[in-house]
């Protein structure tokens, strides 16, 4: 199973909105509605930022929103703040009972 | 308050073993499916095994089937990962995570596996 694509890095100044893309392949992003995006900050551990396409977890900023379309889930920040800044990864089920990850998004605040 | 405290990790020649463990505390640890993630210095993150509640299924990332093991002990709310036949790639820190939906919502600190002569 094949990662992810994603964008090595996105920026945007503060109080802007940016988007992240994830794309995959009938057999993981378009053949489920099982996509995730986590934020990690240097020397943490990864934090959940949405579930299942859409979903906020409780205590998550709605300034995070994520959305799919064929073989693209997105995850759109907006109200850029500082404190956004971190790498940013998207997963996927896939038809092998698996996880994948992406590449990878380096959020940067300008 | 959810905790989960991986334990285990060290320096292992190619070719050894390791078990690590994954103590949890906070929530009802038998009524939830449990993950493995790895992720290598300076590289993103990489799924390497899931279990479900009851111990009974469990799935395996390709890189590691047939040398790494999962299992639990909902009595001791514990969670393990035996690896076996250890490679270079396998280098890495290992997390275990609470699956929430197709997510993951808890995640210990991690413990380091060194895989070097």
């Amino acid at each position: 199973q094949s990662a992810l694509t994603q964008p090595a890095s996105v920026s945007g100044s503060p109080g802007q909105s940016i988007t992240i893309s994830c794309t995959g392949a009938t057999s993981d992003i378009s053949g489920y509605n099982y996509v995730s995006w986590y934020q990690q900050h240097p020397g943490k551990a990864p934090k959940l930022m949405i579930y299942d396409v859409t979903n906020r977890p409780s205590g998550v900023s709605n300034r995070f929103s994520g959305s799919k379309s064929g073989y693209t889930a997105s995850l759109t920040i907006s109200g850029l703040q500082a404190e956004d800044e971190a790498d940013y990864y998207c997963t996927s089920f896939t038809g092998s009972s698996t996880y994948v990850f992406g590449t990878g998004t380096k959020v940067t605040v300008l | 308050e959810v905790q989960l405290v991986e334990s285990g990790g060290g320096l292992v020649q190619p070719g050894g073993s390791l078990r690590l463990s994954c103590a949890v505390s906070g929530f009802t640890f038998s009524s939830y499916e449990m993950n493995w993630v790895r992720q290598a210095p300076g590289k993103g993150p990489e799924w390497v095994s899931y279990i479900s509640s009851s111990g009974h299924t469990t799935y395996y990332a390709d890189s590691v089937k047939g040398r790494f093991t999962i299992s639990r002990d909902n009595a001791k709310k514990s969670l393990f990962l035996q690896m076996n036949s250890l490679r270079a790639e396998d280098t890495a820190l290992y997390y275990c995570a609470r699956e929430f939906f197709s997510g993951w919502d808890y995640w210990g600190q991690g413990t380091l596996v060194t895989v070097s002569s």
